[in-house]
């Protein structure tokens, strides 16, 4: 199915290592871009293809995938990492796909 | 540097058409990316709507299709995105982004809130 799956809520300790997964179909055949979005704000991008980061993205940021499964990691989790990540991904017929989030806290 | 920015009307009654348009400065999209159309219903995730390539080639979320259109203007570096018979359900602050060939919006715009209400 044309769908991408995200755990809606995570935590993690100031830090501390967290990863972020998404899962679909399409991630088999496709890879997964993710997307840091503050409140109030428009996504930015922190991940994609393989494991490439945009310029000015802090290397704490990864990418990885595994079957159907695409994850973010962050290592070192910062106070300002707190915020809604999403997935991004395309499907065999064009359709672009996005998972339905996850808020991150960082406590 | 890329930049987008979002125009549009704020305010909309059901029925009516959205009509928004994405102004692109520092880069010509004539040049071999996608343009697209996000759209985030307040409190929700994001929505594809819609993407544009090279002007004639044009991809439509399946639930939406049926009611939107996107085009580019080249001469003024510029696309758009109409939506028909808005309802409440539209209401959504709508993204342009630019989406590169592998697949990710590497540029967005700042969004624009459009409010469908009677």
């Amino acid at each position: 199915s044309s769908e991408l799956t995200q755990d809606p809520a995570v935590s993690v300790a100031l830090g501390q290592t967290v990863r972020i997964t998404c899962q679909g179909d399409s991630l088999r055949s496709y890879y997964a871009s993710w997307y840091q979005q503050r409140p109030g704000q428009a996504p930015v991008l922190v991940v994609h293809g393989k494991n490439n980061r945009p310029s000015g993205i802090p290397d704490r940021f990864s990418g990885s995938d595994s079957g159907d499964t695409a994850s973010l990691t962050i290592i070192g989790t910062q106070a300002e990492d707190e915020a809604v990540y999403y997935c991004h991904s395309r499907d065999r017929i064009d359709n672009r796909l996005f998972g339905g989030g996850t808020t991150l806290t960082v406590l | 540097q890329v930049l987008l920015q979002e125009s549009g009307p704020g305010l909309l009654r059901p029925s009516e058409t959205l009509s928004l348009t994405c102004a692109v400065s520092g880069f010509s999209i004539s040049n071999g990316y996608y343009w697209a159309w996000v759209r985030q219903s307040p409190g929700k995730g994001l929505q594809w709507i819609a993407s544009i390539y090279h002007g004639a080639n044009t991809f439509y979320n399946p639930s939406l299709k049926s009611r939107v259109n996107i085009s580019d203007d080249t001469s003024r570096n510029q696309f758009s995105l109409i939506v028909r018979s808005v309802t409440a359900a539209d209401t959504a602050v709508y993204y342009c982004a630019r989406l590169a060939i592998t697949e990710e919006f590497d540029y967005w715009g700042p969004g624009t809130l459009v409010t469908v209400s009677s």
